[in-house]
């Protein structure tokens, strides 16, 4: 089954700063895979999501992830964070086939500092 | 209408009670899923209806859970006999086919169970 691993359940940027978060997936092939992001007492937002034979996918506000199939990553980027970006980000995953069962990482929770 | 709309946002009921969660879809979506999200477990998915074939009921925890989805559009969640353990943040979410190019999903409830 596939599984979905977010490294740092916590980051901290500074406004301005380059956003990293790291998503890990273990499927053996090009799964769905997806970004999520959930703003306080509301549900998850999609900001982008993985198209089959693309190494770059560009999402809402800025953000963008890179698929490596050799490392088997989908990390989210933002080039300069911004206060409003402060929010807790979900890399969700599904075996090919289907995206109809989701498997989400544990959440990584992104403070933007002043 | 425009999005996904949950009611109630925050059900507080005793340890015991049944309860019943209301999912209302974006008009036209063919498919619905309800995920739980709670602080030791993450996101979970629960059950996926799509149109008029039989539901994945795959990820509920228990026979305690059940769903339907009436007219292939509203959609009840219902925990018989509540928990403490059921105590989390229950998010539906629709898509136009079978969710490969994600999912919008709904503010959720919070239930509590005390």
């Amino acid at each position: 089954a596939q599984s979905v691993t977010q490294l740092g359940s916590h980051v901290s940027v500074s406004e301005g700063a380059l956003v990293l978060l790291r998503c890990n997936y273990s499927s053996s092939v090009p799964p769905y895979l997806f970004w999520y992001v959930q703003y306080p007492n509301q549900g998850l937002q999609l900001l982008l999501k993985y198209t089959t034979g693309a190494t770059l996918v560009k999402g809402i506000n800025g953000f963008e992830a890179e698929f490596k199939k050799s490392e088997t990553s989908f990390h989210l980027t933002k080039p300069s964070a911004h206060m409003s970006d402060a929010a807790e980000y979900f890399c969700a995953g599904s075996e090919s086939g289907s995206a109809r069962q989701l498997t989400f990482g544990s959440g990584t929770q992104l403070t933007v500092l002043p | 209408g425009a999005g996904v709309s949950q009611s109630p946002s925050n059900k507080v009921t005793e340890k015991g009670k049944d309860v019943e969660l209301r999912c209302d879809p974006i008009s036209g979506h063919t498919a619905l899923y309800w995920y739980r999200q709670s602080l030791g477990q993450g996101l979970e998915f629960l059950i996926y209806f799509q149109g008029n074939s039989a539901p994945d009921k795959s990820g509920l925890p228990s026979d305690r859970f059940s769903a339907e989805r009436t007219g292939g559009s509203v959609s009840t969640l219902t925990i018989q006999r509540t928990q403490q353990e059921d105590s989390a943040v229950y998010l539906c979410a629709s898509s136009p086919s079978q969710g490969g190019n994600g999912y919008t999903f709904g503010s959720g409830t919070r239930l509590t169970v005390v």
